[in-house]
């Protein structure tokens, strides 16, 4: 298995706070990925990273910020949540980014925004 | 712009059933297909993936042959066990740029009976 770690696994949270997911890869994979899992809408990208500090949005970015520093960690944050942005969060990466290369996703973060 | 759709579940068998799960897609030239499967807590897993017309990706008993002409990749198994139930996506590349990222469809729950 690829060596993705989501923290924290779960999270509840109110309305209006700040809210930060981290993703962890020991891999080295250049591309990492932010989706959010929804019924009735599968998967949607909410940003990517194509490399230490670059970053581009997804098509559900709105609400939601992610900074790349390092390799390995992909931070994606919720500047102030909301009852839309429960969801269940996945990371996911992949090392060239070309068309027949697989994705390897993490486990997921479950956030319930109250 | 490319998309996938997939058949609205959930999906109930008897073990040993004939599993067919409808794709079809739209998308810029020809990219690659994949299928994905998410069991119960854990995130999503290539299951099989086809790169161009006519070939067809395999694993586990499952198959699903890339077809251009009627832009479908159809999951099928002979005789789904119990351990099969599952949430499958299909997913294809989007089309616009050369950064891995992935297009799914809405997924499709699989639920098998014993």
């Amino acid at each position: 298995d690829a060596g993705i770690t989501q923290s924290p696994r779960h999270k509840v949270t109110e309305t209006g706070t700040p809210v930060t997911l981290r993703c962890h890869q020991t891999e080295n994979h250049r591309y990492m990925y932010w989706y959010r899992q929804d019924p009735g809408h599968g998967l949607r990208l909410i940003h990517y990273s194509y490399g230490v500090k670059d970053t581009d949005k997804g098509e559900v970015s709105d609400g939601y910020s992610v900074s790349r520093s390092k390799t390995e960690d992909f931070l994606l944050t919720l500047e102030s949540a909301t009852s839309s942005q429960t969801s269940v969060y996945f990371c996911a990466i992949s090392e060239k980014g070309t068309q027949n290369e697989k994705l390897f996703f993490g486990s997921g973060t479950q956030l319930s925004v109250l | 712009g490319d998309s996938v759709t997939q058949m609205e579940g959930p999906v109930t068998l008897s073990e040993e059933a004939f599993l067919t799960i409808n794709c079809t897609y739209t998308a810029t030239g020809y990219p690659s297909l994949f299928w994905y499967v998410q069991y119960p807590g854990e995130g999503l897993q290539l299951l099989l993936k086809a790169t161009k017309a006519d070939d067809k990706g395999s694993n586990k008993g499952f198959e699903a042959t890339y077809r251009k002409e009627t832009t479908s990749f159809h999951l099928e198994k002979g005789s789904v066990q119990v351990s099969d139930s599952a949430v499958y996506f299909c997913a294809t590349h989007d089309g616009s740029s050369n950064t891995g990222k992935l297009i799914f469809g809405q997924g499709t729950t699989l639920q098998v009976k014993p």
